[in-house]
């Protein structure tokens, strides 16, 4: 077991650019989900996966935000046209369905110039 | 609306001076509340999960406890190591999304 990774850990981009984020969870672990951080702040819900059904998505989540898991196992989210605002650091973590505990990723840390 | 309040924002304290850190909490039907740790710069480490009022869990220097309405993380003598961001978070019982819902987290540096 070596835990949820994610790639990459730091990623710069320039406004307007668009970047996606790779989460790799815990094998046999069904449940994924995207967290997003900024300093000072407790890490706030992105969007969850069951195996590879997207279902729920934050109603704060802006349209240029898109989460994939398409074979129930690693997990993409992808930011069109970046904006300043977009900076924080990107959390994923997995879980068992029968276990409500999250065992999280190292993050990505995402900074827009 | 459910919601996580923690306190003190920061604390410090001395090698070996016990304290306790607070979670309060409102949620409609608590499915489960959470401790991690984070260090700056990485992911919420997962520290205990409590279920219901009167639970207890303690692992090395560290015990959580829960109440209906708040829980504490008694830190017992404590060690440089143990300085981090300790968050806490709650998981509603309403539907089948197991989002966590976080508070902001107590800053705790310990001097040698």
């Amino acid at each position: 077991d070596t835990g949820v990774s994610q790639d990459p850990r730091h990623k710069i981009t320039k406004r307007g650019q668009n970047v996606t984020f790779r989460c790799d969870p815990i094998s046999e672990h069904n449940r994924l989900y995207w967290y997003r951080q900024t300093l000072g702040q407790g890490p706030e819900f992105l969007t969850y996966f069951q195996n590879e059904a997207q279902l729920e998505k934050s109603r704060l989540l802006s349209d240029r935000f898109s989460a994939e898991r398409p074979k129930g196992s690693f997990s993409t989210l992808e930011i069109q046209r970046t904006e300043q605002g977009d900076s924080a650091m990107y959390l994923c973590a997995s879980s068992l369905i029968t276990t409500d505990t999250q065992y999280f990723g190292p993050g990505t840390r995402l900074t827009v110039l | 609306e459910d919601q996580v309040t923690q306190s003190p924002e920061a604390l410090r304290l001395q090698e070996g001076e016990s304290s306790s850190l607070n979670c309060s909490y409102t949620v409609s039907g608590l499915r489960g509340l959470f401790w991690y740790r984070q260090d700056p710069g990485k992911g919420p480490e997962f520290l205990f999960t409590l279920y219901s009022a009167g639970e207890e869990k303690e692992k090395e220097r560290l015990k959580a406890t829960l109440t209906k309405k708040e829980s504490f993380l008694h830190i017992t003598a404590p060690k440089p190591e143990d300085s981090a961001t300790y968050l806490c978070a709650v998981q509603a019982r309403a539907g089948n999304n197991r989002k966590l819902i976080w508070g902001l987290g107590t800053s705790l540096a310990v001097n040698p």
